[in-house]
């Protein structure tokens, strides 16, 4: 059974830069298209990007400046910076498996709340 | 303003069927994009409830179904239990943002 698990610092300042890793377990991060999504406080989904297991990547426009996704394929994990946060960037953030180029997620980290503080 | 179109709320009593609508456009779900959808319980990740418009995971009871016509999609659920009560997101690929898209979910209340 895959499970994905993000970590990384819960509270982070405003203009700093967020980090997160998702540990891949239970199966190969190979072949799958990975994916960081966010949910803010009593929000909806917002999709932040995706990187293919040989690295290529693919960014939400309205947060491309900002976005690095990045993989390390021999720790089986993949990770996201954001970089110059504010409080709008006070979210949920959900790593996830994505099966296509297009894809839908078939599994989904818990979910880690990062802060931004002033 | 999601690109993707979901009313807030809607209810039903335990037993009725309840339809989710997903309103889209011309690059996304009328562009011929498959379309997806989740279930949100409180404070947990979203769970992929149907894919590929149609597409039941393994798991997922029978009583949730999609369909998809033109730039809308819709979510069925049929035989309602408390259990069902949940956010529900629809989600496809728009090629105008060239981006991954979510609908603004819609919460289900089981009266």
């Amino acid at each position: 059974q895959v499970q994905l698990q993000e970590s990384g610092p819960g509270l982070v300042k405003a203009s700093e830069t967020l980090s997160l890793t998702c540990t891949v377990s239970g199966g190969s991060i190979s072949s799958y298209y990975w994916s960081w999504i966010r949910q803010s406080p009593g929000k909806g989904l917002e999709w932040i990007g995706y990187i293919y297991y040989s690295g290529s990547t693919k960014y939400n426009p309205s947060l491309k400046s900002r976005v690095t996704i990045s993989v390390d394929t021999s720790k089986n994990q993949f990770s996201l910076k954001l970089s110059s946060v504010t409080a709008a960037d006070t979210a949920v953030y959900y790593c996830a498996r994505g099966r296509g180029n297009r894809p839908n997620f078939d599994y989904w980290g818990q979910g880690t709340l990062v802060t931004v503080s002033s | 303003q999601s690109v993707l179109t979901q009313p807030p709320s809607v209810s039903g009593a335990p037993g009725q069927r309840v339809t989710i609508s997903c309103t889209g456009s011309s690059s996304n779900i009328g562009a011929g994009y498959d379309v997806h959808w989740y279930q949100q319980l409180p404070g947990t990740a979203p769970k992929l409830l149907i894919y590929g418009n149609n597409n039941r995971p393994s798991g997922v009871p029978d009583r949730f179904s999609g369909s998809k016509s033109g730039t809308s999609a819709s979510l069925a659920i049929t035989g309602l239990q408390a259990e069902d009560e949940a956010d529900y997101y629809c989600q496809s690929y728009d090629s105008s943002v060239s981006a991954v898209v979510f609908g603004g979910g819609t919460k289900l209340t089981v009266l």
